[in-house]
């Protein structure tokens, strides 16, 4: 079975400080991947970063970066400098890449980040 | 414009009713997906479809029905709306010839069912 884990349902940072948001992953799939989206409260969902289970290096987009711990099954997502655009709900997503032939994925329930001015 | 469109964007219907959601992208995908999403919970399958001839059931399609009429065009039906199928509904493409084949979702349609 796969399943995502954020145990953060909301958090607080402050402006232009960094934040790091948690995810855990549990699968049985050898080769998967990792995504971040972010829901604003406008409802859309956009998609931040990905990071390939055989990546060598940390996957970085911006002010965001994924920092990956493959034998901790751990894939927390860091927003440097935060913004008050930054306030929004945050996606942990799975996609197995051998078993899963629907492509679809997996999400985690979501932690809520409040940047405050 | 954006990538992904939904028609509508809100819609509140009653019990019984056929409703149909739409989405057209330009993004040149192959691969489409219909997700719904319920207040506290992540989002959720209900049907994929990987090309105009190929259409699968995900983790939730009781109760509905897709078409893909085109590469770009893939609808959701609801042929009986029921209240417990109120929920934010989105609809996501993805290139399979991409390494990540990272899925784009639209803007979501908000559905309300009386």
């Amino acid at each position: 079975a796969q399943k995502i884990t954020q145990t953060q349902p909301g958090m607080f940072v402050q402006e232009k400080e960094a934040v790091t948001l948690d995810c855990t992953y549990d699968t049985s799939d050898p080769s998967y991947g990792l995504f971040w989206y972010k829901q604003p409260s406008s409802g859309e969902m956009i998609f931040l970063i990905y990071q390939g289970s055989y990546d060598q290096q940390n996957a970085t987009e911006g002010r965001y970066s994924l920092n990956f711990q493959k034998a901790r099954k751990s894939a927390n997502l860091v927003i440097s400098a935060s913004q008050l655009g930054d306030s929004a709900m945050y996606f942990c997503a799975m996609r197995g890449l051998i078993y899963n032939q629907g492509g679809k994925l997996i999400f985690g329930q979501g932690t809520e980040l409040s940047v405050k001015p | 414009d954006a990538d992904v469109t939904q028609t509508p964007r809100n819609r509140i219907t009653k019990t019984g009713k056929r409703i149909m959601l739409e989405c057209s992208q330009t993004k040149g995908h192959d691969r489409m997906y219909w997700y719904r999403q319920d207040p506290g919970l992540g989002l959720r399958l209900i049907y994929y479809s990987f090309d105009v001839k190929d259409i699968n059931k995900g983790e939730i399609s009781d109760g509905y029905s897709v078409s893909r009429q085109a590469q770009a065009k893939f609808s959701l039906s609801l042929e009986s709306a029921i209240p417990n199928q109120t929920a934010l509904y989105f609809c996501a493409t993805s290139d399979h010839a991409r390494s990540t084949d990272t899925q784009y979702f639209g803007p979501g349609t908000r559905l309300t069912v009386l």
